[in-house]
C-alpha cells in the first residue's frame, strides 16, 4: 500500500517550452502533497505544499508563477514549470501524506522525474 | 536558523555494523525520520522517531535523544544493497519536514 506514482519520469525539452509533471496517489487519498528538487548530490529542497482544492504554499525563493502547482484531486496533483531553462535541470519528487494517516506524518515518495532542459 | 548535520560519506565493509549519526537544531521537534535513497531513485521511508529511545526493525535500528538533539541509524549485517544515501530528517513545529544533506554510505565487498 501507499504507492506513489509520477509521470513522465524523465523529459527531455527545450529552453522556453513548459513541462508538466504529475503526481498520484494509488491507492490511498492524500489531502497534502509535497514537491521537491534535488540538484546532484544534494538533498531534498522543498519547493511548495499543495494541499486539495486551495492555492499552494510555496517556500521563499520559488517563483509560483514559474512552478505552477494544482491540487485537483484527492489522487493528484500537478507541477508545471513554465518557460523552462537549463538551470531548472533538476530531479523532482512528490511526495504524499495519506489523509487516513494524517497522525504519523509520514510523507510517501513518488519514483521522481528527471527534467533535462536543452 | 535550522540545521541538520550528518557525515557526508561513510565506507563500510560488508556483513559489517555502521552507524550514520545526525544532530539537529530545529524550532520545535514532532519526530525525526531516516530514509534511504538510491541513487537516481525517491527516498524510501526507514524510521521514524518522536520519542526518546531505541526503535529496532530487522537490520536497521533508529535512535533518538531528544535533549541532545541526536540521532542515529544503525545497520547491521551490511549487505551490498546498503549502498545507499542515509538521508535525516527533522519534522519541526509547522509539521515540515527539514532535511540534512545525506550520508552516502559505499560497501566494500
Amino acid at each position: 500500500g501507499a504507492v506513489v506514482s509520477q509521470h513522465p519520469s524523465w523529459v527531455i525539452c527545450k529552453s522556453g517550452t513548459s513541462v508538466k509533471i504529475e503526481c498520484r496517489s494509488l491507492d490511498f487519498q492524500a489531502t497534502t502533497m509535497f514537491w521537491y528538487r534535488q540538484f546532484p548530490k544534494q538533498s531534498l529542497m522543498l519547493m511548495a505544499t499543495s494541499n486539495e482544492g486551495s492555492k499552494a504554499t510555496y517556500e521563499q525563493g520559488v517563483e509560483k508563477d514559474k512552478f505552477l502547482i494544482n491540487h485537483a484531486s484527492l489522487t493528484l496533483s500537478t507541477l508545471t514549470v513554465t518557460s523552462a531553462h537549463p538551470e531548472d535541470s533538476s530531479f523532482y519528487i512528490c511526495s504524499a501524506r495519506d489523509q487516513e494517516r494524517e497522525g504519523t506524518y509520514e510523507q510517501y515518495f513518488g519514483p521522481g522525474t528527471r527534467l533535462t532542459v536543452t | 536558523g535550522q540545521n541538520i548535520d550528518q557525515p557526508t560519506e561513510m565506507t563500510a565493509t560488508e556483513g559489517a555494523i555502521v552507524q550514520i549519526n545526525c544532530t539537529y537544531q530545529t524550532s520545535g521537534f514532532n519526530g525525526l525520520f531516516w530514509y534511504q535513497q538510491h541513487a537516481g531513485e525517491a527516498p524510501t521511508f526507514l524510521s521514524y522517531n518522536v520519542l526518546d529511545g531505541l526503535e529496532e526493525k530487522g537490520r536497521f535500528s533508529s535512535f533518538l535523544s531528544r535533549s541532545k538533539g541526536y540521532s542515529y541509524l544503525l545497520l547491521k549485517e551490511l549487505q551490498m544493497k546498503d549502498s545507499a544515501s542515509y538521508l535525516c530528517a527533522v519534522m519541526d513545529s509547522n509539521y515540515q519536514l527539514i532535511w540534512g544533506a545525506g550520508t552516502k554510505l559505499i560497501i566494500k565487498p
